[in-house]
């Protein structure tokens, strides 16, 4: 499979745990990118790199969340002391160059009871 | 500031009936680029297509058509002779020069449930 792949699929965790999700793109798309999706809602922008460069990072991206993307292959999103408002599918996409379609994977779907 | 509206939160249609999900943007930029996503149960986002802002050439993929028009900043999708197939969550997304194009502004979706 060429696609984007996310691990795990699926996450249940308790408040103020910290959690990681790993994300590995199409291996030659240098560009990779991370969004939130609530129920009901469209995804949100959180942050993107470019190759291991992080190049940008929404405000939604609060100081408990942290991604990195070493060697410019996969990335890993943390989330710290996470709460039950992080509850959310988190979904990483990748692109080729700036403006090309990104292309996305099925999603971590997170749950904190 | 950058805006994608999808004001049908969900249709219903019987298989084989013609549907049009409607999307409305809005941008201060002349140059960007429109997509559509499908996303079926699994969760997984599928590229449907892409369009830029200097081209508003209707485009037909098999039974999909998409109508870009830029007077009324709508980039509307048809689905024509609808299938089971096709229930999903339809996604419609903008990209501004303002993000160097890197991040995408998604509608709030429109949910397709096609019946047999």
């Amino acid at each position: 499979d060429t696609g984007v792949s996310q691990n795990p699929r699926h996450k249940i965790t308790k408040r103020g745990q910290n959690v990681t999700f790993r994300c590995d793109p199409i291996s030659e798309h240098n560009r990779l990118y991370w969004y939130r999706q609530t129920l009901g809602q469209g995804p949100e922008f959180l942050t993107y790199f470019q190759n291991e460069a992080q190049l940008e990072k929404s405000r939604l991206l609060s100081d408990r969340f942290s991604a990195e993307r070493p060697k410019g292959s996969f990335s890993t999103l943390e989330i710290q002391r996470t709460e039950q408002g992080d509850s959310a599918m988190y979904l990483c996409a990748s692109s080729p160059g700036r403006g090309e379609e990104a292309f996305f994977g099925q999603g971590t779907r997170l749950t904190v009871v | 500031a950058q805006k994608v509206t999808q004001a049908q939160t969900e249709i219903s249609v019987v298989e084989k009936e013609d549907v049009t999900l409607d999307c409305v943007y809005e941008t201060r930029d002349t140059t960007y680029y429109l997509f559509w996503y499908k996303q079926p149960p699994s969760g997984e986002l599928v590229f449907l297509i892409r369009r830029n802002s200097f081209d508003e050439q209707n485009e037909i993929s098999g039974r999909y058509s998409w109508n870009f028009q830029k007077s009324t900043s709508s980039f509307n999708f048809t689905i024509t002779a609808s299938q089971v197939v096709d229930s999903a969550v339809y996604f419609c997304a903008l990209s501004e020069p303002s993000s160097g194009f890197q991040k995408l502004v998604f509608g709030t979706g429109t949910r397709l449930l096609v019946s047999p």
